[in-house]
């Protein structure tokens, strides 16, 4: 079985201070992850994947995120956040070794940005 | 607009009708993705299709679900003897051939309110 933990349902931070949301996952085998983002009333928007290789991923609109094996965590990472950047941001998990081709989405947290 | 389009955007139901939804992927696409999302929660899997064929579905996926691909283009979801706790947001996801590492391609998704 394979899933995914969002443990905030809501992240607050100010306009260009660095902004963490934080994912953790589960699966039997090995992860593809990935986060997505949803403005209101819109479907998800893809932002950035981790496959294989260097643990630090980057994405869209300045967007990383770190791969942790031990910790079986993928965190959502930008260094300096912008008011436009709130949204519900979504960690995504498929286990590549189990055959199927689902990935398990987690709750949501909700990003606010202050001005 | 070559995105992944579904129609109607809005659907207000009274419980015990008939509702459908539909959804046109990506025209490359021969994958297709039906979720459910519910305020509050991330995406629920509901059922999977590999060109016409449906290949998995969800314990979500009751029996007064039904959903169609007939020509491997475009999906249909129908939900019939509609309840309340079918309101959500209907989602609909596509994605290309070549293997799965990349990203689902998400419609702006159906919401359904049952009155």
């Amino acid at each position: 079985a394979q899933s995914v933990a969002q443990p905030e349902d809501q992240v607050n931070v100010a306009e260009g201070n660095p902004l963490t949301v934080k994912c953790t996952y589960s699966v039997s085998g090995n992860p593809y992850l990935f986060w997505y983002v949803q403005y209101p009333n819109r479907g998800l928007q893809f932002l950035l994947k981790y496959i294989t290789g260097d643990n630090l991923v980057k994405g869209s609109y300045g967007f990383e995120a770190e791969f942790n094996k031990s910790q079986t965590s993928f965190h959502l990472k930008k260094p300096s956040a912008l008011v436009s950047d709130s949204a519900l941001y979504f960690c995504a998990v498929r286990d590549i070794t189990g055959g199927s081709y689902i990935p398990t989405f987690g709750r949501g947290t909700s990003l606010i940005v202050h001005p | 607009d070559t995105g992944v389009s579904q129609d109607p955007r809005h659907k207000i139901t009274k419980r015990g009708q008939n509702v459908t939804f539909r959804c046109d992927p990506i025209s490359e696409h021969n994958r297709l993705y039906w979720y459910r999302q519910t305020l509050g929660q991330g995406p629920e899997f509901l059922t999977y299709f590999q060109n016409e064929a449906q290949l998995e579905k969800s314990r979500l996926l009751s029996d007064r679900f039904s959903a169609e691909r007939p020509k491997g283009s475009f999906s249909t979801l129908e939900i019939q003897r509609t309840e309340q706790g079918d309101s959500a947001m209907y989602l609909c996801a596509s994605r290309d051939r070549v293997g799965f590492t990349g990203e689902l391609f998400f419609g702006e998704g159906s919401r359904l309110t049952v009155l």
